[in-house]
């Protein structure tokens, strides 16, 4: 079964820095772009960035632009959000999925409180 | 960026009933390839959201042929013919077409 698994979230202070993964398995990772959509608590659903298959194009919302870094190790079947200067209202499930949502992971969760 | 509209926000419905879900966008989605890039997402409780449809009116893998998808420009609609109870949750359109992706506020359905 097609899967993506996401992990790396947590509990960081306003301010830090926190890197999110998502492993993928059992489809060709590099013939798909990938991306980070988010969901608040109790909110809708935010899409926050896309990469494509060999990583040399990408894609930010303007609220993440110049805080959050997507990448992709095409060898290691990865996708990854580097976040920094976190902020409360970033505060969120994160998730990956492949292409235009066809796939999704079971998110991982972000919390951002001191 | 491109502001979609559901309506309505919440809808109840009795098992084996239809259900239909108003999305619009504020700028036409076709995009300059011809094709319409506006999908439909379902979130039950507790769950990841899974797409239904995509460009406009084509089901994804597994997906009951009673949730259909039509519409064109900026107004779209996706129709359950025949509510089951499986298909309580949050509906959401998302368009494709124009960077950034941009989702509705989502419609909740339950069972009347």
């Amino acid at each position: 079964e097609v899967q993506l698994v996401e992990s790396g979230g947590g509990l960081v202070q306003p301010g830090g820095s926190l890197r999110l993964s998502c492993a993928a398995s059992r489809f060709s990772f590099t013939d798909y772009w990938m991306s980070w959509v988010r969901q608040a608590p109790g909110k809708g659903l935010e899409w926050l960035a896309n990469i494509n298959q060999d990583g040399s194009g990408k894609n930010y919302v303007d609220s993440v632009k110049g805080r959050f870094t997507i990448s992709r190790d095409n060898a290691k079947n990865s996708l990854y959000l580097e976040m920094n200067s976190l902020r409360a209202e970033d505060t969120a499930v994160y998730y990956c999925t492949r292409g235009p949502g066809g796939i999704w992971g079971q998110g991982t969760m972000v919390t951002v409180s001191s | 960026d491109v502001e979609m509209t559901q309506s309505p926000l919440s809808l109840s419905v009795t098992l084996g009933q239809p259900a239909s879900i108003s999305c619009r966008s504020s700028q036409s989605l076709v995009y300059s390839d011809g094709n319409t890039y506006l999908n439909w997402f379902q979130q039950r409780p507790g769950q990841s959201p899974r797409r239904l449809i995509y460009k406009l009116s084509h089901r994804d893998s597994g997906v009951p042929d009673r949730f259909s998808g039509s519409g064109s420009g900026t107004d779209f609609t996706l129709k359950i013919s025949r509510v089951e109870a499986e298909d309580v949750g949050v509906y959401y359109c998302m368009q494709g077409t124009v960077w950034p992706n941009t989702f509705g506020q989502g419609t909740k359905l339950e069972i009347k």
